[in-house]
């Protein structure tokens, strides 16, 4: 069974950093593209960042790009968000989300997200 | 960025009966390798998004055979042919064929 469970969350200040993390179980990681998808509070669905199988290729959105850094450890199935410089509409719940598998996807198709995890509350706030 | 735009935003539904979802984007999304990228997500009350449907049609594993997808190019539509009660939740439709993938609004399906 795919599991993604997701740590980290918390409450920062305007300007302030914080890393959240995610734990993948289920399957082989290192096969596979992975992304950070957010949910302001009652709000929709925020594609943030993605990761390709061997971190050599990393993607982020616009609002996010310069201040957000995805990265992955294979070797302990672990995919992170280092977030800097973070701003109260950045306030969101930040889901773990598994891609596209290597050999079977291409360009931003890798990024489409099946397995989703329960999310990770962050909120910017003085 | 493609603009996804779903219609309608609420949709009360009695049970049993159908119900369908319209989802349209700003652009075209027939991908040059000639897969078209349009995925389908729920997401019931308090719970992760899951998705339902992947490239136009093609439906998730455990996914219940009631739903759905079709269309081409920018116009698309998720069916349900007939509500039961555990479909009540938020529908976006998202795209992947160009950069970056992006979501619809969402559709809120409640029960009538």
């Amino acid at each position: 069974e795919v599991q993604l469970v997701e740590s980290g969350g918390g409450v920062v200040r305007p300007g302030g950093s914080l890393r959240v993390s995610c734990v993948a179980s289920g399957f082989t990681f290192e096969d596979f593209a992975m992304s950070w998808v957010r949910q302001a509070p009652g709000k929709g669905l925020e594609w943030v960042s993605g990761v390709n199988w061997n971190g050599a290729s990393t993607v982020h959105a616009d609002s996010v790009k310069g201040r957000f850094t995805i990265s992955r450890d294979n070797a302990r199935n672990s995919l992170s968000l280092q977030m800097n410089s973070l701003r109260a509409d950045d306030t969101a719940l930040y889901y773990c989300a598994r891609g596209g598998e290597i050999d079977y996807c291409t360009g931003g198709s890798c990024y489409i997200p099946d397995y989703w995890g329960q999310g990770t509350l962050v909120t910017v706030s003085s | 960025d493609v603009v996804m735009t779903q219609s309608p935003l609420s949709l009360p539904v009695t049970l049993g009966q159908p119900a369908s979802i319209s989802c349209r984007s700003s652009q075209s999304l027939l991908h040059a390798d000639e897969n078209t990228y349009l995925n389908w997500f729920q997401q019931r009350p308090g719970q992760s998004p899951r998705r339902l449907i992947h490239k136009v049609s093609d439906r998730d594993s455990g996914v219940p055979d009631r739903f759905s997808g079709s269309g081409s190019g920018t116009d698309f539509t998720l069916k349900i042919s007939r509500v039961e009660a555990e479909d009540v939740g938020v529908y976006y439709c998202m795209q992947g064929t160009h950069w970056p993938p992006t979501f619809g609004q969402g559709t809120r399906l409640e029960i009538k």
